[in-house]
């Protein structure tokens, strides 16, 4: 059974650097094909993809966050973690971690299993 | 960025009856390989999001059959034949053509 779990600080001051990391159990993240992706959601607000990190050290981010956002893999420990720079007030959100996979000829199955969301408050 | 516009944005519906949500995407979601990608996820208040429709139409495991994705090129639906109470959420497109993804803007679907 895939599951993912996300964890870091609940309360950030501005400007200061966020850490999240998402621990997978129920799959490797060596495996070839495998993804994690990051998604965040402000209170009361959509979704907004934030990147993703492949087996392969494939690495894919927002444009919009791209220059605040690093996302990196830890085989070792079954980790991703995202780390986000000069966090600002409108950074708070719930941040979701979420399995995906693809295949051959680029077939691709979806985020289909996700973490319970870490929520983060940027606030001094 | 490809921009995904879902509508409508609420979408009030009785027990029983059919809902459709539209998403249109500012480009064709069209891969060379013919799938078209696009995911549609459910998020019920409270919880996190999770995968209905994945590639435009296939469901995903345990999705109920009432549920059903369709379209191609830059306009596609999600469909579901007879709503029930449970069904009660926020639905989201995604593509993930290109290699940054996006989501629409989300569809409240709530109980007349």
């Amino acid at each position: 059974q895939i599951t993912l779990r996300e964890s870091g600080p609940t309360l950030i001051k501005p400007r200061q650097t966020l850490t999240l990391t998402c621990s997978c159990s129920g799959f490797s993240l060596s495996t070839a094909g495998v993804g994690v992706g990051w998604i965040r959601q402000p209170p009361g607000k959509g979704l907004e993809w934030v990147g993703l990190v492949y087996w392969d050290d494939d690495v894919r981010y927002s444009p919009s966050l791209k220059s605040r956002v690093t996302i990196t893999r830890d085989p070792s420990k079954n980790q991703v973690v995202l780390r986000m720079t000069n966090m600002d007030p409108v950074d708070t959100a719930t941040y979701f971690c979420a399995h995906n996979r693809v295949g051959y000829n680029f077939y691709y199955y979806g985020l289909d299993v996700w973490g319970l969301g870490a929520t983060v408050t940027v606030s001094s | 960025d490809i921009v995904m516009t879902q509508s409508p944005l609420r979408l009030p519906v009785r027990p029983g009856e059919p809902a459709s949500i539209s998403c249109r995407s500012s480009q064709s979601l069209l891969h060379r390989n013919g799938y078209n990608y696009v995911d549609w996820y459910q998020q019920k208040p409270g919880q996190s999001p999770q995968l209905l429709i994945y590639l435009t139409s296939i469901r995903a495991s345990g999705v109920p059959a009432r549920f059903s994705g369709s379209g191609s090129g830059t306009d596609f639906t999600l469909k579901i034949s007879r709503v029930e109470a449970e069904d009660v959420a926020v639905y989201y497109c995604m593509q993930a053509l290109q290699p940054t993804w996006t989501f629409g803007q989300g569809t409240k679907v709530e109980m007349k």
